[in-house]
């Protein structure tokens, strides 16, 4: 079973604080894709991580993916209530007969109060 | 470009109806997924059609069914609604024929409530 396990599930913080975000496998990645999805919408893609040890940012946002691309994290400095969300990490379920399926963590809910 | 459209964006069905689902994918884009969401269970993968063929099927009873089309589009089918089905059906469209880094963009959904 491919599984991904995201910690933590919820998380509730103040403006300004930095928060860390986790998903691990216990099998390689090949790529992995972060999403953010806001209540009653789809996730939006957010980054596709694919090198071992890369490091990606997107404003406030830090992606990076692990050594051994088993696990990556998304780190935000400062957040702020519009970072308020859940967060998805997602790979891709390769393989014969695979394609086109991802396979997703259970999410983090971030909630940033103001 | 227009992003990956659904619809209806809400839907109120009864045990035992049928209901169909539509998405339209982002120009271009031949793959597209369907995924059910849920509290409970988070995003779980349907089904995936490309050039008009179901590539890929998740582990969902065959009472979920689908096609695309010869323009990408797509619909999705549940037949003999249960209680269960209440959830949010995403569609996603991707440009990877095969493999390679998989993104997908995912349209707003569908809600489906069965009571």
């Amino acid at each position: 079973t491919q599984l991904l396990e995201q910690s933590p599930q919820f998380l509730s913080i103040q403006e300004g604080e930095n928060l860390t975000v986790y998903c691990n496998s216990s099998s390689v990645f090949s790529s992995l894709q972060w999403y953010r999805q806001e209540p009653g919408e789809g996730p939006v893609l957010l980054v596709t991580v694919v090198t071992g040890g890369e490091v990606k940012k997107l404003k406030r946002l830090t992606f990076q993916f692990g050594d051994a691309r088993k696990d990556s994290s998304l780190h935000i400095t400062a957040a702020q209530p519009g970072d308020t969300g859940l967060y998805l990490c997602a790979k891709g379920a390769y393989g014969s007969g695979n394609t086109g399926k991802l396979i997703f963590g259970q999410g983090t809910t971030l909630q940033v109060k103001p | 470009k227009a992003g990956v459209t659904q619809t209806p964006r809400y839907l109120i069905k009864t045990r035992g109806q049928q209901v169909t689902l539509s998405c339209s994918p982002i120009s271009g884009h031949r793959s597209v997924s369907w995924y059910q969401q849920t509290p409970g269970q988070g995003l779980q993968f349907l089904f995936e059609y490309f050039s008009e063929t179901q590539r890929n099927k998740g582990n969902f009873p065959g009472r979920f069914s689908g096609r695309q089309f010869s323009n990408s589009r797509s619909e999705m089918n549940v037949s003999t609604l249960e209680l269960g089905d209440s959830a949010l059906y995403l569609c996603a469209s991707s440009l990877a024929p095969q493999g390679g880094y998989n993104e997908q963009f995912f349209g707003p959904g569908t809600r489906l409530t069965v009571l």
